[in-house]
């Protein structure tokens, strides 16, 4: 089973605010999680790699995975409108394969 | 570097018309892929070939072909196109299965 659920969106904050964005996983197997970005009318961009369990940090950003509620979540501190962008979640499954959630935009405020 | 590129940016077809979209890669990866992005669906993969000479299905390979021509290139064919496979094509590479995936800018496809 390959199945990633991504809360909701959009999301609509003013700039500078804390943008946190959340999925769920169903196979508690698998390790690596990645967080992609995607401009409008763009392709997607890797913007985290997390293993396993715990936090890693890059700048403005952190991802986070909970592997006992198999939990992914992505912090934006500080947000710019240059962050307006759809975030994907995703997983590796397997197979040079990866599992895709559906998406949420963001929209920061200036 | 040019990174992944495909071809055509847009497209329209009427139902039953055919045509292939191209997509290339210029950073020698293994691998390569073909998604689908629908709204509400988020990215679907159509096939994937882990290496020249070898592809695979993915979660919704009904309707498509492929062919991965060489290391370079791969490219996707819709024989009989439908108004359910108007959607936004990606192309994308990895080196290899664990890393980072490649995306190209996409292909806008409309079926009428």
């Amino acid at each position: 089973q390959k199945e990633v659920e991504q809360d909701p969106g959009p999301l609509s904050v003013p700039e500078g605010a804390i943008v946190s964005l959340n999925c769920t996983y169903s196979n508690s197997a698998f390790q690596y999680f990645m967080w992609y970005r995607q401009y409008s009318r763009k392709g997607p961009e890797l913007l985290m790699y997390t293993y396993s369990s715990g936090n890693k940090e890059d700048g403005r950003f952190t991802a986070q995975v909970d592997k006992s509620s198999k939990y992914i979540s992505l912090f934006i501190r500080d947000s710019q409108p240059s962050d307006s962008a759809t975030y994907l979640c995703s997983y590796y499954y397997g197979n040079n394969r990866l599992a895709f959630g559906k998406g949420n935009q963001v929209v920061v405020i200036p | 570097n040019a990174g992944v590129t495909q071809t055509p940016k847009f497209q329209v077809l009427k139902t039953g018309q055919s045509m292939t979209l191209q997509c290339a890669q210029d950073m020698n990866h293994n691998s390569m892929y073909w998604y689908r992005q629908d709204p509400g669906m988020g990215l679907r993969l159509i096939y994937y070939s882990a290496s020249e000479g070898t592809t695979d299905k993915g979660e919704v390979p009904n309707g498509y072909n492929v062919s991965r021509l060489n290391k370079r290139e791969f490219s996707l064919r819709l024989e009989s196109a439908a108004p359910s496979q108007t959607s936004v094509y990606f192309c994308a590479s990895s080196e290899v299965s664990l890393e980072e995936q490649y995306f190209g800018p996409g292909t806008r496809l409309t079926v009428t």
